[in-house]
């Protein structure tokens, strides 16, 4: 099946620094990949969809200069969250979609983000 | 837009026995996909069902079958045989289909404890 990689699986950064996570879709190419944010005991919240090439779109609410998406090829997409805060702490997962029918998304296996 | 809800917070099953997880859900789409997907400890998003509304014969996969009523605008997951690894969180999720941007809304969830 599809697999979608996650780096880092965790990082912990000082408040006011930018950290940047990886999104791999190893065995298949993805025009579009999907960055979730997930906080404990919660469901994951759409934040925005990454389209190679072009600019990502991003959902209601979501600050677009906070959270920088760039999906530089077919394979990647990264999440930079600038100027972290403690409250930008989460778990952020990312998810792309198989070439196959069904409109299956394979999902990263995510990054646990802790700003001090 | 749509939204799915989960009204079962925690649900708790023994070993061996059967529980179903309730999933409604609110759309004036006519076509979508339907999902349960199942987040354990690893917090891993895994694949559990999928349902395609044209279809109207219920999706079965292994242990793991659902009950799909269109009309009622309702999606059961039922699983059998309860196993100690089917403890995890299970999501219900919407997919209105529209390309390779097709974005998931996910219910908040329903944890599973399965017990001795």
């Amino acid at each position: 099946g599809a697999v979608v990689s996650q780096h880092p699986s965790r990082v912990i950064c000082k408040s006011g620094t930018s950290v940047k996570i990886e999104c791999r879709s190893l065995d298949f190419q993805a025009t579009t990949m999907f960055w979730y944010r997930q906080f404990p005991k919660k469901s994951l919240m759409l934040m925005a969809t990454s389209n190679e090439g072009s600019k990502a779109t991003y959902e209601q609410g979501v600050e677009k200069d906070k959270f920088l998406i760039n999906h530089a090829s077919l394979t990647l997409s990264t999440l930079t969250v600038t100027s972290a805060h403690p409250e930008d702490s989460s778990f952020y997962i990312c998810s792309a979609p198989g070439a196959g029918g069904g409109n299956e998304q394979f999902f990263g296996p995510g990054t646990r983000l802790t700003v001090l | 837009a749509q939204t799915v809800t989960q009204s079962q917070p925690e649900m708790s099953v023994q070993e061996a026995e059967t529980v179903t997880l309730s999933c409604t859900y609110d759309t004036s789409e006519n076509n979508y996909y339907l999902f349960w997907y199942k987040q354990p400890p690893s917090r891993q998003m895994i694949l559990v069902i999928r349902q395609e509304a044209y279809k109207q014969q219920n999706a079965t996969e292994n242990r793991f079958s659902v009950n799909f009523q269109k009309a009622a605008k309702s999606f059961s997951l039922k699983i059998s045989d309860s196993q100690l690894g089917d403890t995890a969180m299970y999501f219900c999720a919407f997919m209105k289909p529209t390309g390779t941007a097709s974005k998931l809304t996910f219910g908040t969830g329903t944890r599973l404890q399965v017990t001795l």
